[in-house]
């Protein structure tokens, strides 16, 4: 019973090559994340979806987009890949509360691109 | 902006020896404080937090109590094992920041046996 998943686990490709990264969740939450670790383990956010509208559109290259088809599932696309964007992505998930209050956030096993 | 500082790694620590993180904490208001860890090869996963002033979470052995006269959020446990080496994150949650959680650096933790 998987919470947060993502798919692929593992993702190696050329540089401008387009790419995308599936992530789902079981937990009825409502708000959805994407996150970006660097190889120092440095976590940032990059974007967040409530209900299927964007909420948090962090400062990231307009190459990347997300998109959220329902309140399940967030997808991240990225065009053109460079050698800077291998790192770890992380999906997660939340429940948003009263005045946007966040709630614990529930993190997927996370993606490890490659760019060659 | 709101922030968090933890210390730096690696730590390396025998078992059942004493383990403390140090984070602080910088935000406009009252945030959520949060520890997550990342075990090897895994995503994060909630290992405590607290909501409020004087708050302590705690969880597997581990505490950290909400400190807002030295804005603190340390987390301590009286004696490791193995299986807790782990990366461990601080992170805060604030409505000046519009409720993004804000990520320390982390420290890797490794304990021997």
């Amino acid at each position: 019973d998987t919470a947060v998943s993502q798919t692929p686990k593992y993702l190696v490709t050329q540089m401008g090559n387009d790419k995308s990264i599936k992530c789902e969740q079981n937990l009825g939450h409502d708000t959805m994340y994407w996150y970006k670790q660097d190889s120092k383990k440095f976590l940032k956010i990059m974007f967040s979806y409530n209900n299927k509208e964007l909420i948090i559109n962090e400062t990231v290259p307009n190459r990347f987009s997300p998109k959220s088809p329902d309140k399940a599932h967030l997808n991240l696309h990225i065009n053109s890949l460079e050698l800077g964007d291998s790192a770890v992505y992380f999906c997660a998930s939340s429940f948003m509360g009263v005045a946007g209050f966040t709630d614990t956030q529930y993190f997927g096993p996370g993606t490890r691109l490659t760019v060659l | 902006g709101d922030s968090v500082t933890q210390m730096e790694g690696p730590v390396t620590l025998s078992e059942e020896a004493f383990l403390t993180i140090n984070c602080t904490y910088t935000a406009t208001g009252y945030p959520s404080l949060f520890w997550y860890v990342q075990y090897p090869g895994e995503g994060l996963q909630l290992l405590l937090k607290a909501t409020k002033a004087d708050d302590k979470g705690s969880n597997k052995g581990f505490e950290a109590t909400y400190r807002k006269e030295t804005t603190s959020f340390h987390l301590e446990k009286g004696s490791v094992q193995v299986s807790d080496s782990a990366v461990y994150f601080c992170a805060l949650s604030a409505p000046s920041n519009d409720y993004k959680l804000s990520f320390g650096a982390g420290t890797t933790v490794t304990v021997r046996a």
